[in-house]
């Protein structure tokens, strides 16, 4: 248990509808990771904050995602108009960039699973 | 452009070394290993920054070269416990998000 908790652990929704996903980092990181993994591939990077601001996106990340850190504390993930290839685990990580090292800390991700 | 991981499956039996490679054709700031079992969370082993450092604990070691973009992961003694797969994330110089091989699949074998 690395201290990232991520909710909820699987989630199973019609395509078309609308998920989000919660993920609380360890405490006192400031920055905080999105990817995505699927099957036999390694994870692929979506999004991250450092505090409240989100600072870089990946192009993965199309219109539908969205993701929010409010405060600088947890933060959330929402896919809109879920579809079929939205099926994945989505990992968060969170890192305390102290220096020039930026160790990143996963959490145990939410499995979707888009019908 | 994701980081090339060889070889991409490893058998051993325990005891045995291995080593994990992976290159990159971009000029990397770091490079990150982490070991992932099935249905779990990765999990972070180690971090290399540019300078052709090596790092390890235990039995476990890396080193990256940074004039050919590459870092490898030595395994010695291996354990039962080692088993899983490993996957190196590669960091640019500016971006702070990882872009992650395939991963190495390892087996050891009592």
């Amino acid at each position: 248990d690395t201290g990232v908790s991520q909710n909820p652990r699987h989630k199973i929704t019609k395509r078309g509808q609308n998920v989000t996903f919660r993920c609380d980092p360890i405490s006192e990181h400031n920055r905080l990771y999105w990817y995505r993994q699927t099957l036999g591939q390694g994870p692929e990077f979506l999004t991250y904050f450092q505090n409240e601001a989100q600072l870089e996106k990946s192009r993965l990340l199309s219109d539908r995602f969205s993701a929010e850190r409010p405060k600088g504390s947890f933060s959330t993930l929402e896919i809109q108009r879920t579809e079929q290839g939205d099926s994945a685990m989505y990992l968060c990580a969170s890192s305390p960039r102290v220096s020039s090292y930026n160790e990143q800390f996963f959490g145990p991700g939410t499995r979707l699973t888009v019908l | 452009q994701q980081p090339v991981q060889s070889p991409q499956a490893v058998i051993l039996r325990e005891g045995e070394d291995a080593v994990i490679n992976c290159s990159s054709s971009k000029a990397l700031y770091s490079v990150h290993w982490y070991r992932q079992k099935h249905g779990e969370a990765p999990v972070f082993l180690m971090i290399l920054l540019k300078g052709g450092e090596q790092k390890g604990h235990d039995k476990i070691s890396a080193s990256f070269n940074e004039k050919k973009q590459q870092s490898s992961l030595y395994l010695t003694a291996s354990q039962l416990s080692y088993s899983g797969t490993y996957f190196c994330g590669t960091e640019l110089a500016g971006a702070d998000g990882l872009t992650f091989g395939k991963g190495t699949h390892l087996i050891i074998q009592p």
